[in-house]
This record gives structure tokens, sequence and C-alpha cells, in this order.
């Protein structure tokens, strides 16, 4: 069984589309994560849920919403797509969010805006 | 807050040969430094964590790493790699962010290093 799991893995879009992508995670876990790896592989954390709860939140355009339904699942939904936005969207999770607290990651989605 | 500076963004070795990868880290709190290793189009996998303790750390696939606090370190290294080591590896630090007044952990990464492994 997989950890965490991410749909879809790809997704190719038009600008100005609006578009979710969906992680769930059967490992138990409290803490969950959304991460964005751009062009050039760099890695920046985007939003943290415990508990459902949002508890980092980044600099991120409002575009973005995530939602956590409950503890295994967090949503991203994207609104207005730019082309800015492609990337690789990585989900995480780890046991109550702390510092020395592993995160284990999803395969990635691979959004691609035209 | 924290950063963290990966020196090397491309390492090339021969099959067998040892590897350093280089990680240097800056935090105005105590730090908890880890290394995640992706391989081409997966998910990032760990490879070691330094929590406290035994400044040497012991990770997965014969990987190792030292701890260094008075040159703000943690290199990452190999004795003898194989090709399938060809990866990228990410050096992150653990720091704070607070909600609610509760402290919650979050990873900051470095740009990460490709090693790829020549036969």
């Amino acid at each position: 069984d997989t950890a965490v799991s991410q749909t879809p893995k790809y997704l190719v879009t038009q600008m100005g589309n609006d578009k979710s992508i969906k992680c769930e995670q059967n490992l138990g876990h409290d803490t969950m994560y959304w991460y964005k790896q751009d062009s050039k592989k760099f890695l920046k954390i985007m939003f943290s849920y415990n508990n459902k709860e949002l508890i980092i939140n980044e600099t991120v355009p409002n575009r973005f919403s995530p939602k956590s339904p409950d503890k295994a699942h967090l949503n991203l939904h994207i609104n207005s797509l730019e082309l800015g936005d492609s990337a690789v969207y990585f989900c995480a999770s780890s046991l109550f969010g702390g510092r020395n607290n592993e995160q284990f990651f999803g395969p990635g989605t691979r959004l691609t805006v035209l | 807050a924290q950063s963290v500076t990966q020196l090397d963004s491309q390492v090339p070795v021969f099959e067998e040969a040892p590897v350093e990868l280089r990680c240097n880290y800056s935090s105005s709190v105590s730090v908890y430094l880890f290394w995640y290793v992706q391989y081409p189009n997966q998910g990032l996998q760990l490879l070691l964590k330094y929590l406290s303790g035994s400044t040497l750390v012991k990770g997965i696939n014969g990987f190792e790493a030292e701890f260094n606090k008075s040159q703000t370190s943690f290199h990452l290294r190999k004795p003898s790699v194989h090709i399938s080591d060809t990866a990228e590896y990410f050096c992150a630090v653990s720091g704070l962010s607070n909600a609610g007044g509760t402290s919650y952990g979050k990873l900051t990464f470095g740009q990460g290093t490709i090693l790829t492994v020549h036969p």
C-alpha cells in the first residue's frame, strides 16, 4: 500500500482554468504538507495542516486554497491558473508536526499550464 | 529563520569511488538536520537525520553524515558509490513555525545536488 498518494500524477491544463490535486496518507499521521518544486528543483513549503487546522501558510497567492476534510486528506485547489504555476507539487505527512519528525513524501503531481 | 546551502549543484563520480555532498546551514534555534534523496520522477525519501547525540549519523544505502556545529555543516558521504545512487540529494533543516501559541516544524531545503555515478 502506498503511504502517501497523490492524484493525478500529471495535469496539463490551460491558463485561467481551475484545478485540484488530491493527497491521501494511510500512515496515521496528523500533519500534512504541500510543497512546490520549481523548474530548478527548488523545494519550498506552501501549507501545512495539523489535525485539519492550518498551521503553516507561506507567502502563496490567494488563488491557492488547501482543504483538509480529515487528518488523512489534504487537497490543493488552484484558481485561475497561470504559467508560473507550472511545477511539481508534493504532498507530505508527519506525526505531530514537530521539528524532529520525519516527513513522508508522495510521488508528486507534475502540473503544466499552457 | 533558517537557511541551507548546498555547495555543489552537480557531482559526477565513477562507480566505487567515494563521494561527499556538502551542506551548510544557518539557524537561529538548535538544529535538526535531514538528508533526502529524490530518484528521477519520484518523491523524496529520507536518507538520514540528525536530532541530537552522536555527530556521526548513519542512514540507509550506506550513506552517513557528520554534524559539525562549529562549521555549521552537515556533509553527506558514502565510501563507495553504485550506479543506483544516481539521484538528486537535498539537505534540509527543520525550523519552527508558530500557530496559535504552538510551535510546529518546518523544513527548509537546500537547492539540491545532482549525483551522477558513471560506470
